[in-house]
């Protein structure tokens, strides 16, 4: 079992739109999460990082079920510039950084 | 403010040959280093990483090594590539801000071709 799940996609919605992703992860002594944005050909950048009482940032929102161990990211209102690749990032301890796949999403007009 | 430099950006290596990616942090000391791979359309593999100078992990059994030299330098290196290690090579820095941990910030990355 990969330590970092997500569903590939890709995701093809129309502007507007809104979409979830979700990711699981496997390891309990987990400590830190984050989404993560790449654009094609790109270096990834931090989109947000992941509380447990759950986050938002304008559009986009992020929450954290350890329980069940997984994390999600909400976009509402999908802009076209929103099309990109979303990385579910794990650190376990203080340095490990696990990154998953990656979930690849197109906004059409 | 922090930078990272990476480079060479692209890279083409004939099989057999030997490897150096080099990759600087400005800004910041004692940063945690990493390398990753991502290979076409997958995500990003951990490799290496480092949290201080002459102290290297690796995470997957490989045809590469890496060095930590100076404490804001990592190098990433083969002596032989192969055509698997054909990919986009990510090297990336971070520091523990507290227990949440801390955002890696990445170079731009080298892509590398072995033919």
């Amino acid at each position: 079992r990969k330590e970092v799940e997500q569903d590939p996609g890709p995701f093809n919605v129309p502007e507007g739109a809104t979409v979830a992703f979700n990711c699981t992860y496997s390891n309990s002594a987990s400590q830190s999460f984050f989404w993560y944005r790449q654009d094609c050909r790109k270096e990834p950048k931090l989109l947000m990082s992941v509380y447990s009482s759950g986050n938002e940032d304008g559009r986009f929102t992020a929450q954290l079920n350890r329980a069940s161990q997984y994390i999600s990211l909400l976009i509402r209102d999908s802009k076209l510039s929103d099309s990109a690749t979303y990385l579910c990032v794990v650190r376990v301890g203080g340095f490990k950084t696990i990154f998953g796949a990656g979930t690849r999403l197109f906004v059409k007009a | 403010s922090q930078t990272i430099h990476q480079w060479p950006a692209t890279l083409v290596q004939p099989v057999g040959s030997p490897l150096s990616l080099e990759c600087t942090v400005e800004g910041t000391s004692n940063p945690n280093l990493y390398w990753y791979r991502q290979a076409a359309g997958r995500g990003l593999q951990l490799l290496f990483y480092s949290v201080g100078i002459g102290q290297i992990s690796s995470e997957v059994p490989q045809n590469l090594s890496a060095s930590r030299p100076q404490d804001r330098q990592f190098i990433l290196s083969s002596k032989k590539l192969l055509l698997s290690d054909s990919g986009f090579y990510l090297c990336a820095w971070s520091v523990l801000f507290d227990r949440r941990g801390a955002e890696a910030f990445f170079g731009q990355g080298t892509r590398l071709t072995v033919v």
